[in-house]
């Protein structure tokens, strides 16, 4: 697979290759990281977490990395999947009393077959 | 899993008329809830932040008046489009924080149309 900022609206990869998809977040301060995916009019569907105090978590078939020393995050799919086809956004939560998801600007996921 | 309820999932009116979209958390109590917005190819835009019992928390450039919120219990908010215009045609997405887990649930949006 290839790795894209989230400038590039598609990333398309081979069915069984691994896909990257990188995302540069905003604040400093955000404390919790999501990634999301979201299918033709359907909400968004969770996919993996991670807190600002880890710098990778894993999940099945998915990673997420964390660099904050430059505000970036990264998902990794192993083995992509057609079913992985939808469009996949980062969101960043800031801490406190009124905490709120800021989601980036999304990236399609195109697998062919 | 929790599950968060959106009803209706398509609407079409004529403009002028006011749509209501219910957001329903179905499993968990939810004293905050997030209402967005999202256009064709982009990404999902924070419209406001709706507590329970309180006024709702509007994002800059967020018409208070146009977008009325209410979340008089701990399972339900309500988003009203007042006097739609085709310009409010959108998918607008609900989310809801599970009160004791902090996490975050989405509903399965509403597609607006207005004629």
């Amino acid at each position: 697979g290839e790795s894209v900022g989230l400038h590039l609206p598609t990333l398309s990869v081979q069915e069984g290759d691994n896909s990257i998809i990188n995302c540069a977040y905003s604040n400093s301060a955000s404390d919790y990281f999501i990634w999301y995916k979201q299918e033709s009019g359907k909400g968004p569907q969770f996919i993996i977490d991670i807190r600002s105090n880890m710098d990778k978590r894993q999940g099945q078939r998915v990673t997420v990395l964390l660099n904050k020393t430059v505000k970036h995050l990264s998902l990794q799919i192993a083995a992509t999947q057609p079913g992985d086809s939808a469009v996949y956004f980062c969101a960043e939560n800031m801490p406190g009393a009124n905490s709120k998801l800021t989601f980036g600007k999304g990236i399609t996921l195109s697998v062919r077959p | 899993g929790a599950v968060v309820s959106q009803h209706p999932s398509r609407v079409i009116c004529k403009s002028g008329t006011s749509v209501k979209i219910e957001c329903r958390s179905l499993d968990f109590q939810a004293t905050t809830m997030f209402w967005y917005r999202q256009f064709p190819k982009q990404s999902l835009m924070l419209m406001a932040t709706s507590n329970e019992g309180s006024k709702a928390t509007y994002e800059q450039g967020v018409e208070k008046d146009k977008f009325l919120i209410n979340h008089a219990s701990l399972t339900l908010s309500t988003l009203t489009v007042t006097s739609a215009h085709p310009e409010d045609s959108s998918f607008y997405i609900c989310s809801a924080r599970d009160s004791r887990q902090g996490k975050l649930f989405f509903g399965s949006g509403t597609q607006l149309s207005v004629l």
